[in-house]
């Protein structure tokens, strides 16, 4: 299994600006994946980033909301663009690897 | 209708308990079928993974999938204090084998405290 890392691992934030969180994978995955955990919510996907390739936004998830950088095959990175109180949640990111995925610890941001 | 239902609890049991947890889903086209465990500001980490109907064993873990019945289960045996997590269970389409499109849909976690 992959051992994921995430930075940071919690934050707070003023409304409007904009944090950027990496994922560092230990091994070269093809698909890295981030997901948003709202308190008492399942797991939601964000996008799912392929390298060399524009990001692939799920339905509610849009770019310029939350840009994602995959620069290469061990590293990718969310930015949570002009932030508000409701971007408060758990962020996680992850890769495939075995037919399932294997998580980063997360990030915690908190919007005030 | 939720594509997964999952208790949230909080489900509380004693030390050395059998654990029950269980998710429902509606999609029939789910093939793939994990348990992940979530300790308190931790990321999902995954315990079992399996495919189709069945059983899967692993230590003091069961997982149990009924396809007639769109019902999935996690027993645990000999539950210990260190069992105290959130389980999620988490389901795919083979179009999307084992979550390679990212398409993993997750319970909402089920909530266990193992009391010593």
């Amino acid at each position: 299994s992959a051992v994921i890392s995430q930075k940071p691992s919690r934050d707070i934030c003023q409304r409007g600006t904009s944090l950027t969180i990496q994922c560092q994978v230990d091994s070269q995955v093809t698909m890295m994946f981030w997901y948003r955990q709202q308190p008492g919510q399942s797991l939601t996907l964000i996008a799912t980033a392929n390298q060399g390739s524009e990001a692939t936004y799920e339905s509610g998830f849009v770019i310029d909301k939350f840009p994602i950088s995959r620069p290469n095959l061990t590293f990718s990175t969310l930015t949570v663009s002009n932030m508000s109180p409701e971007d408060s949640s758990i962020y996680l990111c992850s890769s495939a690897g075995g037919g399932t995925q294997y998580f980063g610890p997360g990030t915690r941001l908190l919007v005030l | 209708q939720k594509e997964v239902e999952q208790d949230p609890g909080p489900l509380s049991v004693p030390e050395g308990a059998i654990v029950s947890l269980n998710c429902t889903y509606s999609n029939s086209a789910f093939q793939y079928f994990m348990w992940y465990r979530q300790y308190s500001r931790k990321g999902p980490e995954l315990l079992m993974y399996t495919y189709s109907s069945g059983n899967k064993e692993d230590g003091r873990f069961t997982a149990q999938v009924d396809k007639s019945s769109k019902y999935i289960s996690l027993f645990i045996r000999d539950s210990q204090p260190s069992d105290s997590a959130t389980y999620l269970c988490a389901m795919s389409a083979p179009e999307n084998y084992g979550g390679s499109q990212g398409n993993l849909i997750f319970g909402k976690g089920t909530k266990l405290s193992v009391k010593p």
